[in-house]
């Protein structure tokens, strides 16, 4: 079973931009690319998805590049409520499974 | 987006008992989801559980281990049976979204101790 990692933590400022990749070399063809943010004690909570390219929602960008063996969660301006862990969820072309990545913990500092 | 609860928001219990835990969801929904998160880690796909059939199960989970229920379309409980303290872990329920089974909305999590 292919496994979807992910960078263990990140730190970050208040206002900057923040970017997190997730590798997932093994996505079946057809499946989207979804992201969550969890909170401790809480479940993890939809932030984006896409299939190819660029997907930008109120939140966050999500970008995909044409072999879709990667995405790269875009924050813009992150705050201290953004510190969260995130997690990238997509389909195992191996199993058909959704799998979701190893989670990247981002602190935000001011 | 749907709004899911469970019960018991967290528990200690002793080994060889079993604890049923409740995933109660606001609107009707056709697949529900069980999950297992250890502390620190991410999330392990236990089911899948469809109301009107048999809970789909992960390899490395029995329904032995892990019964689950699906008597309506907004209810459902995974019962972790004869728990051994590698039992202990955050289970939680989610449901699929309108769009896709991608989109998921979790509940907050049972987090069960077994000593």
């Amino acid at each position: 079973l292919a496994k979807t990692t992910q960078p263990i933590s990140m730190d970050s400022y208040e206002g900057q931009e923040v970017n997190i990749t997730c590798s997932h070399n093994n996505i079946a063809t057809n499946d989207y690319i979804t992201w969550y943010q969890q909170f401790p004690s809480q479940g993890p909570r939809f932030i984006i998805q896409g299939y190819k390219t660029k997907v930008t929602n109120e939140v966050a960008s999500l970008f995909i590049p044409a072999d879709r063996k990667s995405s790269t969660l875009s924050l813009p301006r992150v705050s201290l409520s953004d510190t969260a862990v995130y997690y990238c969820l997509v389909g195992d072309i191996g199993t058909d499974k959704l799998i979701f990545g190893t989670g990247t913990r981002l602190q935000v500092f001011p | 987006s749907a709004v899911i609860s469970q019960k018991p928001s967290r528990d200690i219990c002793q080994r060889g008992t079993s604890l049923t835990i409740q995933c109660q969801v606001d609107s009707q929904v056709t697949m529900m989801f069980w999950y297992r998160q250890q502390p620190g880690q991410s999330l392990t796909l236990i089911a899948t559980a469809n109301q009107g059939s048999e809970a789909t199960y992960e390899s490395g989970f029995v329904i032995d281990k892990f019964p689950i229920s699906r008597p309506n379309l907004t209810f459902s409980t995974l019962t972790v049976s004869n728990m051994s303290p590698e039992d202990s872990s955050i289970y939680l329920c989610s449901v699929g979204g309108t769009s896709s089974s991608y989109e998921q909305y979790f509940g907050p999590g049972t987090r069960l101790t077994v000593t």
